[in-house]
């Protein structure tokens, strides 16, 4: 089962920043556009922020744009959202999810990542 | 970048049938055929069970059937086995490489 598996959560007051990551070394990473989506604690899925496979395009949802920026390195395989400005409303499990070849839909999910914003 | 509507919750007995539905609008379900649905037990990652309103990924029990009508979409689960307990959400493209994922509907297998 191909994976991807997430990393860099943890505890950032509100104002701070903190940086996830992604990675997987089970599929040609660069062909793949790629997602970042949110789990508030006890609430539904929240889709934040699209890459393409080559870096070139990115996308943001209203609720995190001009805080987080989406990019990746191919060559290490590895995704990233740097996330800035945190707000209290932004705890909860950060998924990086794999754009599926065909359908829009997100077919490869990690685990996921907790970030916890409080003082 | 409104939610999908679903039911909260939704039930049903070992071996029957239950749909879920998840309302969009013109500018998202009614607007692709990019619907997908996933699949979430507590504690776990979301797994992908239909995509492009109607298909299964490879793996995934076509006791799991999804249509689509105007800007409604629904997911039916045909025979209905204990370890389809877990939560379901919707999503659909949105345009502009976005997304809109449904607040979410627990099944509960009585």
């Amino acid at each position: 089962e191909v994976q991807v598996v997430e990393s860099g959560g943890g505890l950032v007051q509100p104002g701070g920043s903190l940086r996830l990551s992604c990675t997987s070394s089970e599929f040609t990473f660069s062909s793949y556009n790629m997602n970042w989506v949110r789990q508030a604690p006890g609430k539904g899925l929240e889709w934040i922020s699209y890459v393409s496979g080559s870096g070139s395009s990115m996308s943001y949802a209203d609720s995190v744009k001009g805080r987080f920026t989406i990019f990746r390195d191919n060559a290490k395989n590895s995704l990233y959202l740097q996330m800035n400005s945190l707000r209290d409303d932004d705890t909860a499990v950060y998924y990086c999810a794999r754009r599926s070849a065909t359908g829009r839909a997100m077919d490869v999910w990690g685990q996921g990542t907790t970030v916890t914003v409080s003082s | 970048q409104s939610a999908l509507t679903q039911p909260p919750s939704a039930s049903g007995s070992p071996g029957r049938s239950v749909t879920i539905s998840c309302t969009g609008t013109s500018s998202d379900i009614g607007g692709y055929d990019y619907v997908s649905w996933y699949q979430q037990h507590p504690g776990k990652a979301p797994k992908l069970i239909i995509y492009e309103v109607s298909n299964w990924p490879s793996g995934v029990p076509d006791r799991f059937s999804g249509s689509k009508s105007g800007n409604t979409a629904s997911l039916t689960v045909s025979g209905l086995q204990t370890e389809d307990e877990a939560d379901y959400y919707c999503s659909s493209y949105a345009g502009s490489n976005s997304w809109v994922f449904g607040g979410g509907t627990k099944l509960t297998v009585l």
